[in-house]
């Protein structure tokens, strides 16, 4: 199993350009989570998803939007990237889809610089 | 809101000696609280959780409610527990168990 899978690795992109950064889970897994990691200030929470089919805001979705395609992947979309958003991006996922606890399992991450 | 707190952004300590990661947090109903690690270009993973109670590598955690705290600790320090530590917070009613990270703290051991 590989696990949480993120593409790209790195990406580069100017002011006003448009990207989506791909995650997909191979553990059957019910929950997916997008973060933005920043110095000085850990992880954050943009998006999630407690189940295909729906998706919530987290502490900061401004500026991105997100697709649960199936229960395997969920993308993350920067419609008009801004220098704000140059940030590590790391997807996870839990087994889970209620209140009940399952571990969250991380991606290796995206480092987006927006130019 | 909830809100994790972790002082220290670095913490350097020598090999063999105690070490102690400070997490504070606010919650107002019943939180779940984890340790994660992220050692030098490797994913984030569990350390531990404070329902457990148990020993992870020689760290433990132990959850004062009346401090609001969670720290963490480790007797004897060493060279490859050097990584970033992010305390974090689960609603246990939250259906999504969304995670709250405080902003880290980066141990270095010191051989």
């Amino acid at each position: 199993n590989a696990g949480v899978t993120q593409t790209p690795k790195f990406q580069v992109l100017k002011t006003g350009q448009s990207m989506t950064l791909q995650c997909a889970q191979d553990m059957n897994h019910n929950s997916m989570y997008w973060y933005r990691q920043d110095p000085g200030m850990g992880l954050r929470l943009i998006y999630y998803s407690a189940s295909e089919g729906t998706t919530d805001k987290g502490e900061v979705p401004n500026g991105y939007n997100v697709s649960r395609l199936n229960k395997r992947e969920f993308s993350l979309r920067l419609e008009s990237a801004a220098p704000s958003q140059t940030s590590v991006y790391f997807c996870a996922s839990r087994k889970g889809a209620g209140a009940a606890y399952n571990e969250q399992f991380f991606g290796p991450g995206t480092r987006l610089t927006v130019l | 809101a909830q809100r994790v707190t972790q002082p220290e952004k670095l913490l350097s300590v020598f090999k063999g000696a105690p070490v102690e990661l400070k997490c504070n947090y606010s919650y107002s109903g019943s939180p779940e609280l984890f340790w994660y690690v992220q050692y030098s270009r490797q994913r984030l993973q569990l350390l531990l959780r404070h329902i457990s109670r148990e020993s992870i590598k020689g760290f433990t955690a132990d959850l004062n409610k009346g401090e609001t705290s969670f720290h963490l600790k480790k007797p004897f320090a060493q060279e490859e527990d050097s990584a970033m530590y992010y305390c974090a917070l689960s609603d246990r009613s939250g259906s999504a168990r969304q995670l709250t990270f405080g902003s880290g703290t980066q141990l270095t051991v010191l051989p």
